[in-house]
């Protein structure tokens, strides 16, 4: 089974600051994981993806993660916050395989202040 | 190429009334999952769809929840005799039939149902 932990359920950085958002995962078989992000009242837009294919993973709005296997994480990083990342933000794991469902971590919302 | 729809946005229900909850996945797409994203927490997986067959349910609560994808039309998910506790925003995502490849699921605007 799979699972992800996110560290802080809130993070409040200042415009301009760097973001850092904390997932850790657990899986019995090599993961794949995400990032999305929600913001208030719509559905879930994906931020990135790894699968395997390299560890330091760049999405969109220049968002980047990079999946440690020896530390189990996989932390989203943003050089520098502007205003319109207030959102919240979801990582998910997916094992490989037949199961395709994502597991995701209970989020963590972060507020850019000016 | 439209999005995820799915309608109503809003749906609000007295208890013990029945909730119809409708999907329509992108264009080409053939699978589809259902979330449930209780208030203050994260997408719980419910169940997995492909074309007239459920694949995975393991997430489904065990009575009154259904979940069908017809061959033609939308995928539904249904609540008989609504509760309080089934008040949540539910979430379907869709992705395409791709071998070999992790496909991305694409998310739409959810459905938020309130129990009065």
């Amino acid at each position: 089974a799979q699972s992800v932990t996110q560290l802080g359920s809130h993070v409040s950085v200042s415009e301009g600051a760097l973001v850092l958002l904390r997932c850790n995962y657990s899986s019995s078989v090599p993961p794949y994981l995400f990032w999305y992000v929600q913001y208030p009242n719509q559905g879930l837009q994906l931020l990135l993806k790894y699968t395997s294919a390299a560890t330091l993973v760049k999405g969109i709005n220049g968002f980047e993660a990079e999946f440690k296997k020896s530390e189990t994480s996989f932390h989203l990083t943003k050089p520098s916050a502007h205003m319109s990342d207030a959102a919240e933000y979801f990582c998910a794991v997916r094992g490989s395989g037949s199961a395709r469902q994502l597991t995701f971590g209970s989020g963590t919302q972060l507020t850019v202040l000016p | 190429n439209a999005g995820v729809m799915q309608n109503p946005r809003h749906l609000v229900r007295r208890r013990g009334q029945e909730a119809r909850l409708r999907c329509s996945p992108m264009k080409g797409h053939s699978h589809v999952y259902w979330y449930r994203q209780l208030p203050e927490e994260g997408l719980k997986f419910m169940v997995y769809l492909q074309k007239e067959n459920i694949i995975d349910e393991s997430g489904m609560p065990k009575e009154r929840f259904s979940a069908e994808f017809p061959k033609e039309g939308p995928s539904i998910l249904r609540i008989q005799q609504v509760v309080r506790g089934d008040s949540a925003a539910y979430f379907c995502a869709s992705s395409p039939q791709k071998a070999g490849a992790v496909d991305e699921q694409f998310f739409g605007p959810g459905t938020r149902l309130t129990v009065l």
